[in-house]
């Protein structure tokens, strides 16, 4: 069994560039969902993809934008970067679209907004 | 909305002493609430949840509905526990995980 997998793991970007993050779901897994922890907070909801259909949003501006493919991989993009997009960026794979099921955790991409 | 409260950023005990992680909440529907753990270098990963009713590496969680909390808690605390907490709140459609801002846990010898 193949774990939640985010490339790349570390990222420098200037403010108003674009941003593409990746992350594998866990084999068996069809639900992605994205996280952004900035330093010393908990991770922050941003949206949940389920069949490649986002599948709910947290408080986040419409330049936060992700994509589901039909392997279940998905990506986060972030446009016009802001200073304060600095942080880690996390995704979660689970096996069912809101059914409840436990959300296993990627190791995070670490994205810096100069 | 929902919110989820942790009052401590830090808790230091030593090791053989009994810890409370305190957790607070606020949700209009009916909650399912977690614990999370980061140990040093590694993913954030489930610890526990409160339907399950089970202990995990000897930490329980017993949700209060009347106090809005969900405090982790074990009674005797050995060094491997040192790691960072988030206490986290699903909503009732099951899509979304509001955490709290952790707590450190260290616990020394």
């Amino acid at each position: 069994e193949t774990g939640v997998t985010q490339s790349p793991t570390h990222l420098i970007k200037t403010r108003g560039q674009q941003v593409t993050l990746r992350c594998s779901s866990q084999s068996g897994h069809n639900t992605v969902s994205w996280y952004q922890q900035a330093l010393g907070q908990g991770p922050q909801f941003i949206f949940q993809y389920y069949r490649e259909e986002e599948n709910g949003r947290g408080n986040f501006p419409p330049r936060f934008s992700g994509l589901q493919f039909p392997n279940y991989s998905s990506e986060l993009n972030v446009n016009a970067l802001e200073l304060d997009d600095s942080a880690l960026y996390l995704c979660a794979s689970s096996s069912a679209g809101g059914g409840g099921e436990t959300q296993y955790f990627g190791p995070g991409t670490r994205l810096l907004v100069l | 909305a929902q919110r989820v409260t942790q009052p401590e950023k830090l808790l230091s005990v030593f090791k053989g002493a009994p810890v409370e992680l305190k957790c607070n909440y606020s949700y209009s529907g009916s909650p399912e609430l977690f614990w999370y753990v980061q140990y040093s270098r590694q993913r954030l990963q489930l610890l526990l949840r409160h339907i399950s009713r089970e202990s995990i590496k000897g930490f329980t969680a017993d949700l209060n509905k009347g106090e809005t909390s969900f405090h982790l808690k074990k009674p005797f605390a050995q060094e491997e526990d040192s790691a960072m907490y988030y206490c986290a709140l699903r909503n009732n459609a099951g899509n979304m995980l509001t955490f709290g801002g952790g707590t450190r846990l260290m616990v020394k010898p």
